[in-house]
């Protein structure tokens, strides 16, 4: 079973400042998921990456298949931004196949 | 647009009833997951489906039971409700397509709130 491991697993910003959300994991996968939840809500899919780096708007997000990392960048945070946010790797060696979630990180960017 | 539904919202139920959640997605995708979100645990898989008359266990799949009839729906029942049932269910869908294509993203439905009394 793969173990994900998030950090930080809270984190406390001021608007403005750049975020960084870390993701590791034991066993080699394909691609990784980054959701979002805002509280009460729903969650949204952000990226799935197989390699490399994914950038959309202010979000960024980055991959290291060989040392089984990835990160979540935020540039410019802003209040809106304040979620908690997930990592997750499918299983079975497919990219579309059943997740193993992170703890998920509670970001929290105050104005 | 397509999208993926779940109903109720919200439901209370008691100690031994039988319950079931309803997933609707208009996606046409092929793959379903349900999945139960925990304080101090996270998100957890239940059961999954990769195709109709296909379904599979998850890591809590233990008091759970689907049905995969068509394309569109994966209902979940819990058989015997229980307190530790009381949660908030995710229902997901996703196609399957190449390895690492940006298709293969899991939608999520807005989620069901379950108390069991």
């Amino acid at each position: 079973k793969n173990e994900v491991e998030q950090s930080p697993q809270n984190l406390t910003a001021q608007e403005g400042e750049f975020i960084t959300i870390n993701c590791s994991y034991s066993v080699g996968i394909s691609a990784l998921h980054w959701l979002q939840q805002h509280p009460g809500g729903g969650i949204v899919s952000l990226f799935m990456l197989s390699s490399g780096k994914k950038k959309h708007g202010r979000l960024i997000a980055t991959i290291n298949i060989q040392e089984k990392h990835s990160s979540l960048h935020i540039t410019a945070s802003h209040p809106r931004d304040s979620a908690v946010y997930i990592c997750a790797v499918p299983s079975g060696g497919t990219s579309y196949g059943k997740l193993t979630f992170g703890q998920g990180t509670i970001l929290t960017v105050h104005p | 647009d397509a999208e993926i539904t779940q109903s109720p919202r919200h439901k209370i139920t008691e100690t031994g009833r039988q319950v079931t959640l309803a997933c609707h997605q208009t996606w046409n995708h092929n793959n379903m997951f349900w999945y139960r979100q925990d304080l101090g645990h996270g998100l957890r898989l239940i059961h999954y489906s990769y195709g109709v008359q296909d379904t599979n266990k998850g890591e809590v799949s233990d008091g759970y039971s689907v049905s995969r009839s068509n394309t569109e729906d994966l209902p979940l029942t819990l058989e015997s409700a229980a307190s530790s049932q009381t949660s908030v269910y995710f229902c997901a869908s996703s196609e399957s397509v190449g390895l690492g294509s940006s298709y293969n993203e899991q939608f999520f439905g807005p989620g069901t709130r379950l108390t069991v009394l």
